[in-house]
């Protein structure tokens, strides 16, 4: 058990234009989520953390007008990338905590390339 | 502010060696400690450690955590190719959601 899936796995967009990125834990609830973002050669970054039913909190130097997160259900949170640029390329990763443990199962990550 | 500094940051080794590598820490209200392993995409989970002292193994994977020391290592006896990853320690704080995470070992195992 405790697989996550994102989609989609790799992007290529033009600049300006906004990305939706769809994180789902399959086989189990999560509360809570979180979205990394992680440059080549570099560890994980976390961006937000996201609850269901409420606001995410964005981490220092993260524009939550950018990076628009929402957490409709246990099972589904989105990261919207906003009027995409060519700095936001990135591996974006999102994780899913199951309720009341600490593990953090990963989804697959998605690869998005902005031109 | 909280740190998770792993050590070294790269290795090389070849087949059939043992490994060590290091996760030191610095958090407020500490909870838990985890290590990953990660490939060509997302992490994958090996261990959460909570309690000091306690071994967890998982075939040739090995981890401990000194609460004490506020260290943790990751052993890898009998090292293959396929162990090659980056290898990544996060730790879990009270009263908090988030994981913080070191910069990571990037074990290359030479055949």
């Amino acid at each position: 058990g405790a697989v996550v899936s994102q989609h989609p796995s790799r992007v290529i967009c033009k600049s300006g234009t906004s990305v939706k990125i769809e994180c789902r834990s399959l086989d189990f609830q999560a509360t809570t989520m979180f979205w990394y973002r992680q440059f080549p050669k570099q560890s994980l970054m976390l961006m937000a953390t996201s609850n269901e039913g409420s606001k995410a909190t964005y981490e220092q130097g993260v524009e939550k007008d950018k990076f628009l997160i929402n957490h409709a259900s246990l099972t589904l949170s989105t990261l919207t990338v906003t009027s995409a640029h060519p700095e936001d390329s990135s591996f974006y990763i999102c994780s899913a905590r199951r309720v009341s443990t600490d593990t953090q199962y990963f989804g697959p990550g998605t690869r998005l390339t902005v031109l | 502010e909280d740190k998770v500094v792993q050590s070294p940051l790269s290795l090389v080794v070849h087949e059939g060696d043992t490994v060590t590598l290091n996760c030191s820490y610095e958090v407020t209200n500490f909870r838990s400690l985890l290590w990953y392993k990660q490939e060509k995409k997302a992490p994958t989970f090996l261990f959460m450690l909570t309690s000091s002292g306690i071994e967890k193994k998982s075939g040739r994977l090995s981890s401990i955590l000194d609460k004490k020391e506020l260290f943790s290592i990751l052993n890898i006896t009998a090292t293959q190719t396929g162990d090659s990853a980056v290898y990544l320690c996060a730790v879990v704080p009270y009263n908090n959601n988030d994981m913080r995470f070191g910069a990571g070992t990037r074990l290359t195992v030479k055949p």
